[in-house]
């Protein structure tokens, strides 16, 4: 079945460490996302990539950085200098403008 | 810039009864809107979207939105709300061009009493 798949779906961090969510579609999808979710805020956009070796900066990028080294795959990686990283993560894809994002089912990350 | 807001934090609603969640969206142009549905802990699942034509659309589990440019506004509706529907839900703007940029809402909590 085609979708989107997140893993870890729980990691715990401790301070001062990266750690690095993966995301991986089969979608055959172009543009891919990141968002962080906070309780009362929504979703807010940390980086999208609309082609391989390309990516731009989200509304909340301070902190984290991602690669597109293949279609498939935007890893996520949060490093110490992101002060609050405890939050749900969510990927997402999309095919072309005019058409939904598709959502993983996230991951929980919690620093310790 | 795009952004949208949903002005209720909470809702509650008896079972059988109807919903309107509110959306209202700021964009330049004609906007392309989503809404989307979270159970708790999950991702998001699409419940309907519209680009153009008819204003009323309608989506699964008996959900319908209507687009309403005057008023800048994409509410979604339910006739009759069944317990099941309890869940998070986020009304989100597309962007055109090269941006692909989705834009969401800040969620509205639907909780359902029996």
């Amino acid at each position: 079945d085609g979708g989107i798949t997140q893993s870890p779906k729980y990691l715990f961090r401790k301070e001062g460490q990266n750690v690095t969510l993966s995301c991986e579609q089969n979608l055959n999808h172009d543009a891919m996302y990141w968002y962080r979710q906070d309780p009362g805020q929504g979703l807010r956009l940390i980086y999208y990539s609309q082609i391989v070796n390309d990516f731009q900066k989200g509304d909340i990028a301070e902190g984290y950085s991602v690669s597109r080294e293949k279609k498939e795959s935007f890893p996520l990686t949060v490093t110490s200098a992101q002060k609050n990283p405890t939050a749900f993560y969510l990927c997402a894809s999309r095919d072309r403008v005019n058409t939904e994002a598709f959502f993983g089912q996230g991951t929980r990350l919690t620093v310790v | 810039a795009q952004s949208v807001t949903q002005p209720d934090i909470h809702i509650t609603v008896s079972e059988g009864a109807s919903l309107e969640l509110r959306c209202n969206y700021s964009y330049g142009a004609t906007p392309y809107l989503f809404w989307y549905v979270q159970s708790p802990g999950q991702g998001l699942q699409l419940l309907l979207k519209y680009f153009s034509g008819d204003t009323l659309v309608q989506g699964i589990k008996g959900f319908e939105a209507e687009f309403k440019r005057s008023q800048s506004s994409f509410n979604l509706r339910k006739p009759s709300v069944h317990w099941s529907d309890a869940a998070e839900y986020f009304c989100a703007v597309g962007e055109l061009g090269g941006g692909n940029k989705l834009t969401f809402g800040t969620g509205t909590q639907l909780k359902v009493e029996l």
